[in-house]
């Protein structure tokens, strides 16, 4: 167990909609990481927050934001979702710059 | 970013010592090198980092050599549930974002 917390497991929706993705970082971790995996393109880094503020952007799309609580849990947010959107988003948490990065299990988001 | 090289995948069996070579020739002086393992369906998990020389924890070491243009996971006394895909990263000390390549796909036998 990473300490870290994916919700929901699961989501299955249709293009056009709107999902929100939510973690829960490890007790004491201020960063939190959002990644990207698809068949086709391997893990990919999407946006990075760090005690609430924006830190680092991936290729993350116009129509993804994301944002950081004062509780420090995150959001992802996805609209206008295209097929090409599924694949499995994970959160990861660190305590800092340098330091290794915890993983959660992932969102599965799939497209129909 | 320096670019990684890895083996496809590789195939052992239980018991072996398994070493896991990874290739990133325009390696900076401030990168660090990370290596992760992943199950399916779910999230990397961070095995080891080092700069430079050895490091080894309580389950794996990382080798680097002296010209850090390369660097080998040894996975000692591998099981079945070794069986996984794994990350070499190299980042640039002070920079958060890991770029992940296609990494080695290993398969442990009995």
């Amino acid at each position: 167990d990473s300490g870290v917390t994916q919700t929901p497991k699961h989501l299955i929706t249709a293009t056009g909609q709107r999902v929100t993705l939510r973690c829960s970082p490890r007790s004491g971790d201020l960063s939190v990481y959002w990644y990207q995996q698809s068949l086709d393109q391997g893990l990919q880094f999407l946006i990075q927050y760090y005690n609430g503020e924006e830190r680092a952007k991936g290729n993350i799309l116009e129509r993804f934001s994301a944002q950081q609580f004062p509780d420090l849990h995150s959001e992802l947010n996805l609209s206008s979702l295209e097929l090409g959107d599924s694949a499995l988003y994970f959160c990861a948490s660190s305590v800092g710059v340098d330091q290794p990065q915890h993983f959660g299990d992932g969102t599965r988001l799939s497209i129909l | 970013l320096a670019k990684t090289t890895q083996p496809i995948s590789m195939d052992s069996y239980e018991g072996q010592e398994v070493n896991i070579t990874c290739s990133h020739n325009n390696i900076a002086t401030n990168d660090y090198i990370t290596w992760y393992q992943q199950f399916p369906s779910q999230g990397p998990r961070f095995i080891i980092q080092g700069y430079k020389t050895k490091v080894t924890n309580e389950v794996a070491s990382l080798f680097i050599p002296a010209d850090r243009k390369s660097s080998t996971l040894s996975l000692p006394r591998v099981s079945l549930s070794d069986t996984a895909v794994y990350y070499c990263l190299v980042s640039p000390r002070g920079t958060d974002k890991l770029i992940f390549g296609t990494g080695t796909r290993l398969q442990v036998f009995p």
